[in-house]
């Protein structure tokens, strides 16, 4: 059975950083593209940022360009988010998911199969 | 960005009548190469993730209920319940796969009557 789990949240003020982790595991986790979304409480999904499947090909979306940084160490089956600069429209649930395509890049046109429960990320002096 | 549109934003239908939901890209998401629709449906119940429902504009994820059906190329897509069931109350979103940023609709919430 596939599972992602999310960690890392906390309640952070403005300008700190955070590094959330999502552990996998019930798939090989160096053979597929992972992605971190986003849903503010009550309202849509926004896609965060993805990595291939070797960790070489990263995207971010423009609300955090610049300012977060997508990894991954196949090694631990682990997939991070190192937030920085925080803003207070950085508080969300962030979710980690699974690409479907077999060693696919960030961008390969594919769906996602799977997606971790989510964890919260709070920004507030 | 491809802007994802949908409607309506809320439904509510009554046990075993059909919902129908729609979509729509600002953009085609139809790749002509292959003949494919990058567009899939999820379905979020409260306090749960996302889980996928329809991938390709109109393939059943395997163990998906075919109560759930889907249709739809280029710019125009649909989602029906065919006969609701009161485990199907859920906000359903599509979303976009054909470009990055992959983007999302608003969310349809369905209901029961």
């Amino acid at each position: 059975e596939v599972q992602l789990v999310e960690s890392g949240g906390a309640l952070v003020q403005p300008g700190g950083s955070l590094r959330l982790s999502c552990t996998a595991s019930g798939f090989t986790f160096n053979d597929y593209a992972l992605h971190w979304v986003r849903q503010v409480p009550g309202k849509g999904l926004e896609w965060v940022a993805g990595i291939s499947w070797q960790g070489h090909s990263v995207g971010y979306g423009d609300s955090v360009k610049g300012r977060c940084t997508i990894s991954r160490d196949n090694a631990k089956n682990s997939l991070y988010l190192q937030m920085d600069s925080l803003r207070a429209e950085d508080t969300a649930l962030y979710y980690c998911a699974k690409d479907n395509l077999f060693r696919g890049y960030f961008d390969s046109s594919s769906h996602w199969d799977h997606w971790g429960q989510g964890i919260v990320v709070t920004v507030s002096s | 960005d491809i802007v994802m549109t949908q409607s309506p934003e809320s439904l509510a239908v009554s046990l075993g009548e059909r919902a129908t939901i729609n979509c729509k890209s600002s953009q085609s998401v139809f790749y002509n190469s292959n003949n494919k629709n990058y567009l899939a449906w999820y379905q979020q119940k409260p306090g749960q993730p996302p889980k996928l429902l329809i991938y390709l504009a109109s393939t059943r994820e395997s163990g998906v209920p075919d109560r759930f059906s889907a249709s739809g190329s280029g710019t125009d897509f649909t989602l029906t319940i065919s006969s609701l069931q009161a485990e199907d109350v859920a906000v359903y979103y599509c979303q976009q796969y054909y470009t990055i940023p992959r983007t999302f609709g608003q969310g349809t919430k369905v209901e029961i009557k």
